[in-house]
């Protein structure tokens, strides 16, 4: 699986949109751009994903660069509850290895 | 959607000793997989258990270390061998409903090693 870019921390408002950013510039056509977040003390939670279009889902929206070198997680409205580390990891179709590989994410904090 | 469950939720236990952790899912999955997160580190992949083969490990990853059992498509056991407080993290299963689509996680084992 080839590596993702992420910040390490962002900070957002309650009720106001986050875009949550993702750099992979070695991306390989079979790749799909995952998505997965981890409030504090749980298992990863599955967010998104998505190969070339836009997608969206009742959690968030990803937005997929042209050239697929890059990746935005939009949540449209922040709750509290939306404070998590969010990963950002490229996961080959097809490919006899399952297993996703974390990088070290974005840190979203989200204030009142 | 999958269900996971994992026993035992937290332990303490004294270097030396060996702790078993059971992943259980409410559906037949193929693929499982066992990860450990370090204190304030993201995930690491220990090893890939598919029901009927062994299971097979990461680099930096032994099967006399980490012994695995995959009994049925359900189930599945880690266990941590001869325990040192280097092994206090979290130990999580994840499943694979279809390849390549999302993967769904149990709440984790926080093991303490003394």
């Amino acid at each position: 699986d080839a590596k993702t870019t992420q910040p390490n921390s962002m900070e957002s408002n309650e009720e106001e949109p986050v875009h949550l950013p993702c750099n992979h510039s070695t991306i390989s056509g079979t790749d799909y751009i995952h998505w997965y977040r981890q409030l504090p003390s749980q298992g990863p939670e599955y967010v998104i994903h998505g190969l070339t279009s836009n997608v969206n889902n009742r959690m968030a929206s990803l937005a997929i660069a042209e050239d697929r070198k890059s990746s935005t997680l939009i949540l449209h409205r922040a709750t509290l509850r939306d404070a998590a580390v969010y990963y950002c990891i490229l996961r080959a179709v097809g490919g006899s290895q399952g297993n996703l590989i974390f990088g070290k994410g974005t840190k979203l904090s989200v204030k009142p | 959607s999958a269900v996971i469950s994992q026993k035992p939720s937290r332990d303490i236990c004294q270097r030396g000793t060996s702790l078993t952790i059971q992943c259980q899912v409410d559906s037949q999955v193929t693929m499982m997989f066992w990860y450990r997160q370090q204190p304030g580190q993201s995930l690491t992949l220990i090893a890939t258990a598919n029901q009927g083969s062994e299971a097979t490990y990461e680099s930096g990853f032994v099967i006399d270390k980490f012994p695995i059992s995959r009994p049925n498509l359900t189930f599945s056991t880690l266990t941590v061998s001869n325990m040192s407080p280097e092994d206090s993290s979290i130990y999580l299963c994840s499943v694979d409903l279809r390849q390549g689509g999302e993967q769904y996680f149990g709440p984790g084992t926080r093991l303490t090693v003394t």
